[in-house]
C-alpha cells in the first residue's frame, strides 16, 4: 500500500535555484494539496487541487507553482528558492468527501535553502 | 473564514495520567473537526474525526474527543498516558472536505 509518495525526502538548495517536489498518490483521490510545516506555525496550505486540470491557491502560495495533469500526480515547483522557503513540505490527498473526510499525508520533504 | 486554536504548544504528563489537549474552533458553518498525530520524522495520521454524528468521538489508541458547540471546542483526551503517546498533535477543521485548516500543534511529552 503506497498511499502518498513524496520525493525527495531531503534537499539542499542555494538561493535562486529552482526545483520540483514530486507527489504521487495511488488511491484515486480527487483532492490533493501541499502544506508547509514550520515550528510554531502548524501546517499552512500552499496550493490545492480538486481534480485534474484544476488548481487553486491556499494561504501561502507566493514563490510556488503547481499543476495537475493527472489524478495521481501533483508536483510543487519552487521557481527561485529563498531562505524563507526552508521548511518541511507535506503532500496530502483525500477523496474530497467530508463523510470520509480523511487527509492522507506523505512522509514529508525537508528542504533547506542556503 | 475558519480557524482552530490550540491552547498550549507543549503539554507534559506523567505516564498513566490523564491527557487533555485543547482545541477551539471558529467556523461560520457547521464544522467537520479532526485530530491528527505526528510522530517524529513522519507525516500526519488521523486520530479521529467529528462529522456531525455522535458528539463524543472515539479514535485510535484510546483517544477520544467531545464536540461542544456551546463552547466551540473539540478537546482531545485519553484517560491514561502511555510513553508511546509522545508526539505532536494537530487539530484541524474543514467545511467542504477540500480545504483543511490546522492549528499550530501541541507537543505532548510523557514523563516516566
Amino acid at each position: 500500500n503506497a498511499g502518498v509518495t513524496q520525493t525527495p525526502k531531503f534537499q539542499v538548495l542555494k538561493t535562486g535555484q529552482s526545483m520540483t517536489l514530486q507527489c504521487a498518490q495511488d488511491m484515486n483521490h480527487e483532492y490533493m494539496s501541499w502544506y508547509r510545516q514550520d515550528p510554531g506555525m502548524g501546517l499552512r496550505l500552499i496550493h490545492y487541487s480538486v481534480g485534474a486540470g484544476i488548481t487553486d491557491q491556499g494561504e501561502v502560495p507566493n514563490g510556488y507553482n503547481v499543476s495537475r495533469s493527472t489524478t495521481e500526480d501533483f508536483p510543487l515547483r519552487l521557481l527561485s528558492a529563498a531562505p524563507s522557503q526552508t521548511s518541511v513540505y507535506f503532500c496530502a490527498s483525500s477523496s474530497g468527501s467530508l463523510n470520509t473526510g480523511e487527509l492522507f499525508f506523505g512522509e514529508g520533504s525537508r528542504l533547506t535553502v542556503l | 473564514a475558519q480557524s482552530v486554536t490550540q491552547l498550549g504548544s507543549h503539554v507534559s504528563v506523567s505516564e498513566g495520567a490523564l491527557v487533555l489537549l485543547r482545541c477551539n474552533y471558529s467556523s461560520s458553518v457547521p464544522p467537520y473537526l479532526f485530530w491528527y498525530v505526528q510522530y517524529p520524522n513522519q507525516g500526519l495520521q488521523l486520530l479521529l474525526k467529528y462529522t456531525s454524528a455522535a458528539t463524543l468521538v472515539k479514535g485510535i489508541n484510546g483517544f477520544e474527543a467531545e464536540f461542544k458547540k456551546s463552547e466551540t471546542s473539540f478537546h482531545l483526551t485519553k484517560p491514561s498516558a502511555h510513553m508511546s503517546d509522545a508526539a505532536e498533535y494537530f487539530c484541524a477543521v474543514s467545511d467542504n472536505g477540500n480545504q483543511f485548516y490546522f492549528g499550530t500543534g501541541t507537543s505532548l511529552t510523557v514523563i516516566p
